[in-house]
């Protein structure tokens, strides 16, 4: 069980569709992140928001498109996307000045 | 650049053996260290972590890790393994200055026999 929800849990999209993902966070945090998890790659950072504020966009191509309308809420809005773009993407939460982070379940995302 | 190296890609044990999986990073700050551990399918759960203190921590489901810093490492270890241990299990590296950024390790897969 986990205090950090992601919806859908599976997405098939195709490369011309626009889709979201949704995280909600039920654990007080006000900082929120998208993790990228891909086939044999270490887990890649992708955007960090803390007190609804953007301060982390790790190079992430612009088809990605993070929002944070508040601290218990995060999307990350999906258009044009490619194949390689299929992967795994993880939400989480944490205190913005604590040192521990929590995951949700994750988004399986596939691109065709 | 700040660095985390899991050794062993995948480590196969049997039940009720014990297990020790390794962790090295490179950091030139005291970091932060985590152990999160990910079920086929599932998100990352929080195993263990150590801040400062006492180097041996102890996490959940039976797991501990200890620091050592003149060897820059942080293994996880468990004395006996139940199958339901079978998972992808990654080490995580922070520090003070980064926030609450971590590098992650790639991941060691562990197998349990019967």
């Amino acid at each position: 069980e986990t205090g950090v929800t992601q919806t859908p849990r599976h997405l098939v999209m195709g490369m011309t569709n626009k889709k979201s993902l949704k995280c909600e966070q039920h654990l007080g945090h006000n900082a929120m992140y998208w993790y990228k998890q891909s086939a044999k790659k270490p887990l890649e950072l992708m955007f960090v928001y803390s007190l609804e504020e953007r301060v982390e966009n790790n190079s992430v191509p612009s088809r990605f498109s993070p929002e944070c309308p508040n601290s218990s809420h995060l999307f990350l809005h999906l258009h044009t996307l490619q194949p390689e773009d299929s992967a795994l993407y993880l939400c989480a939460s944490s205190h913005r000045t604590g040192n521990t982070i929590y995951f949700g379940e994750g988004s399986w995302l596939t691109v065709v | 650049a700040q660095s985390v190296t899991q050794p062993d890609i995948h480590i196969t044990v049997s039940e009720g053996a014990s297990l020790e999986l390794r962790c090295n990073y490179s950091y030139g700050a005291t970091p932060y260290l985590f152990w999160y551990v990910q079920s086929p399918g599932q998100g990352l759960q929080l195993l263990l972590k150590y801040f400062s203190g006492d180097t041996l921590v102890q996490g959940i489901k039976g797991f501990e890790a200890e620091f050592k810093r003149s060897q820059s490492s942080f293994n996880l270890r468990k004395p006996s393994v139940h199958w339901s241990d079978a998972a992808e299990y990654f080490c995580a590296v922070g520090f003070k200055a980064a926030g609450n950024k971590l590098t992650f390790g790639g991941g060691t897969r562990v197998l349990v026999k019967p």
